[in-house]
C-alpha cells in the first residue's frame, strides 16, 4: 500500500518557538495533501489543504500565518507552527491523495506528530 | 459533505465477526462510502471504500443498501488488533475532496 511518512514523530519545543513537521509521500506523488490536528480523546479537525505548487486552503478558524504549510514537491508538504504555545499542543497528521501507479484519489495518512509546547 | 451517524461503541469476541454499522442518508449519488480506523496514538488507516456495490479486499467486507443510506463494515474474523476507532466517511471522489472525520465509532475486540 501507500506509504506516507512524517517526521518528527514527537517534538517537545519551547514556548515561542517555530516547529517544522514534514509530510513525505514515499512511493507515489500526491497533488493534494491534508493536514489535520487531533486533540485528546477527539477526532480529527481538518486544518488546510495543500495543492503542491499553490497556496495552502485554510480551513475556518485556522490562522494562516501561525500554521504555514508549503507544498514545494509531490512527495513533501511541511507545515511550520510558529511562535508555538501551550495550546498548540496535540497531535497533527498529514494525509497525501494519490497512490502508487499515479491518478489516485485514496488519501492515505502518515503516524502523526506529537507536539507538546512547554 | 454529507454527515454520517454511528453508535459510539461497541464490541465482540475475538474471531467472531464484527459488524459496523453507518447511516449516511443524506448521501448524494456521486459520494463514496469510505471507511478508515484510527489506532491509539496513530494516523488513520484506509480499510475500503465503495460506492453502490458491495466491496471486498483483504482487510474487510463494505456493504452498502440498495437506497445507499446505510452501510456495514464487515470484519470477518476480529482479532485484539483489530480494536481501534472506526470513522465512516462520505466523499466525493476527485484528490482535492475533503475527508471530514465525525467520531466514529470505538471498536473493542476482547478476548
Amino acid at each position: 500500500g501507500a506509504v506516507v511518512s512524517q517526521h518528527p514523530s514527537w517534538v517537545i519545543c519551547k514556548s515561542g518557538t517555530s516547529v517544522k513537521i514534514e509530510c513525505r509521500s514515499l512511493d507515489f506523488q500526491a497533488t493534494t495533501m491534508f493536514w489535520y490536528r487531533q486533540f485528546p480523546k477527539q477526532s480529527l479537525m481538518l486544518m488546510a489543504t495543500s495543492n503542491e505548487g499553490s497556496k495552502a486552503t485554510y480551513e475556518q478558524g485556522v490562522e494562516k500565518d501561525k500554521f504555514l504549510i508549503n507544498h514545494a514537491s509531490l512527495t513533501l508538504s511541511t507545515l511550520t507552527v510558529t511562535s508555538a504555545h501551550p495550546e498548540d499542543s496535540s497531535f497533527y497528521i498529514c494525509s497525501a491523495v494519490g497512490g502508487p501507479g499515479g491518478g489516485g484519489t485514496e488519501a492515505f495518512f502518515g503516524q502523526g506528530t506529537r507536539l507538546t509546547v512547554v | 459533505d454529507a454527515k454520517t451517524t454511528q453508535p459510539t461503541s461497541m464490541d465482540c469476541a475475538e474471531g467472531r465477526a464484527a459488524n459496523l454499522p453507518c447511516n449516511h442518508s443524506t448521501i448524494s449519488g456521486n459520494e463514496y462510502v469510505y471507511w478508515y480506523r484510527q489506532i491509539h496514538s496513530q494516523g488513520p488507516q484506509y480499510i475500503i471504500h465503495g460506492l453502490k456495490n458491495n466491496e471486498t479486499n483483504e482487510m474487510a467486507s463494505l456493504i452498502i443498501t440498495e437506497d445507499r443510506k446505510s452501510s456495514t463494515l464487515i470484519l470477518p474474523h476480529a482479532t485484539l488488533r483489530d480494536t481501534a476507532v472506526y470513522y465512516c466517511i462520505v466523499r466525493l471522489t476527485g484528490a482535492n475532496s475533503k475527508l471530514t472525520f465525525g467520531k466514529g465509532i470505538t471498536l473493542s475486540v476482547r478476548p
